[in-house]
Parts: structure tokens; C-alpha cells; sequence
């Protein structure tokens, strides 16, 4: 079956402009996550959604940041007034939580945001 | 708060050669759950394995092996007779078990990666 898939693969932006990136789970998985990898910081969460539950924003690095998850399916991360700081390549995941699930997370192939 | 560590930074090793990765990780959380990704140049996490901390079984899967001691707190992961296609940047991820309707935190925490390189 089909991975997560996210869009774009790249994205150059100048500074202070905003940027949109989207994050299609796996079908049928309930959460869905978004973690940031640069090279100074490694590999950070961001944000966590699962069903209906209030969302775990405790990852988020400023409130620039901000993520939505339309019909418990597809999610968008924003990023506002972009700096430089900003880039790198940030990966979406997504898993199944239910009775019996694995809460193993999948990733997509990331964006690459580079800001000027 | 978890806490990941993944000492060796880079590792090279001639094709057939067998090495072990090393991970060590801190957590304040009874029950847990430990992960092994591969990110290979491409760039995209292969999820390789996940272990319950109630679980010390060693798991083997083909060349792949993975040895879990809860009473040293580490959970290593060895590739026998290697091969180009392991050069990999290999992470080790940690995350808290929760039980179903549990809420909490499910957000892995990662390791700073082991960069393997298998020259020909």
C-alpha cells in the first residue's frame, strides 16, 4: 500500500515569506507526527495529532510554527516570517494506535525547506 | 525526559566485515519502547525494528541482530557480513509504551545517528 507521502520534496523561500508543507498518512492511521532534521540539531519532533485529542505542540520551536490536521487525515505545517534558522528538512510520520496497534512510526521522504 | 545516545559518529568497515552499532538510552518510563531507522542517501527513515522493554528476547532477521540488556541500559544492533548497501546513516529512537486510551507522550526521541560506510 502507499507510504506517507509529502509535498513538496523541495522548497526555497526567502526570508520572512511563509511556507505550507503537506503531510498525507499512511490510510487508516490514526496519528501523525512532524519532526525537523538539520544538521545542528538532529532529529526533533514538532507536533503530534491523534484522532480528536488536542494536539501535542510541545516540539514546536516558535509560535511561527503551527500545524493543522484537516478531517484526521491529511496535515499542513506552517512556518511564518521564515528565517534562515529555519531550514531544513522536515519529516512527517505517521502510526496505529488503536487495540491492537504496533505504534510503530512510518515516515515519507520529507521536505526540504531552504530559506535565503 | 529520554534522553538517546549514540556514540560513535562514523564507522567504516570493508564489505563482510561484521559491526555493531551502539545505543544507550535514558528513560524515567516503566514500560518504553526502543526503535532502529535507517536513513539510507536517499534520505527517507526506513523503520528496521522495535523492541518492548518488557521484552529482552534478542531478535535476529537475516544479517540483522539486535541485542537489548535492560540492566545496561542498551540496545545494539549488528549487521554481519556487510554490505555497500548498509552505508546508511543508522539512528536509534525511544519512545514511551503507552496502552491503548492512555494519553501521553508518543514522540520518539532520537539518537544523533552512527554514519556506517561499507567500502567494496
Amino acid at each position: 500500500g502507499a507510504g506517507v507521502s509529502q509535498s513538496p520534496s523541495n522548497k526555497v523561500t526567502e526570508k520572512g515569506k511563509d511556507v505550507e508543507l503537506r503531510c498525507d498518512p499512511i490510510s487508516g492511521h490514526t496519528a501523525l507526527y512532524w519532526y525537523r532534521q538539520s544538521l545542528g540539531q538532529g532529529l526533533e519532533f514538532l507536533i503530534y495529532f491523534q484522532g480528536n485529542s488536542a494536539p501535542d505542540k510541545s516540539g514546536l520551536p516558535s509560535d511561527r510554527f503551527s500545524a493543522e490536521r484537516t478531517g484526521g487525515s491529511v496535515s499542513t505545517l506552517t512556518i511564518q516570517r521564515t528565517q534562515q534558522e529555519d531550514s531544513a528538512v522536515y519529516l512527517c510520520a505517521s502510526s496505529l494506535i488503536g487495540r491492537g496497534g504496533r505504534d510503530t512510526q512510518y515516515f515519507g521522504p520529507g521536505t526540504r525547506l531552504t530559506v535565503l | 525526559a529520554q534522553k538517546v545516545t549514540q556514540a560513535q559518529t562514523e564507522i567504516s568497515v570493508v564489505e563482510k566485515e561484521d559491526v555493531t552499532l551502539d545505543c544507550v538510552y535514558e528513560t524515567r518510563d516503566t514500560t518504553y519502547y526502543l526503535f532502529w531507522y535507517k536513513q539510507p542517501p536517499s534520505g527517507e527513515l526506513v523503520f528496521l525494528i522495535r523492541r518492548n522493554s518488557f521484552d529482552e528476547q534478542n531478535e535476529i532477521s537475516g544479517r540483522y541482530s539486535w541485542n537489548f540488556q535492560k540492566s545496561t541500559s542498551s540496545f545494539n544492533f549488528t549487521i554481519t557480513a556487510s554490505q555497500v548497501v548498509d552505508s546508511a546513516v543508522y539512528f536509534c529512537a525511544l519512545s514511551e509504551a503507552l496502552t491503548w486510551g492512555k494519553t501521553g507522550r508518543r514522540a520518539l526521541t532520537f539518537g544523533s545517528g552512527t554514519r556506517l560506510q561499507v567500502q567494496p
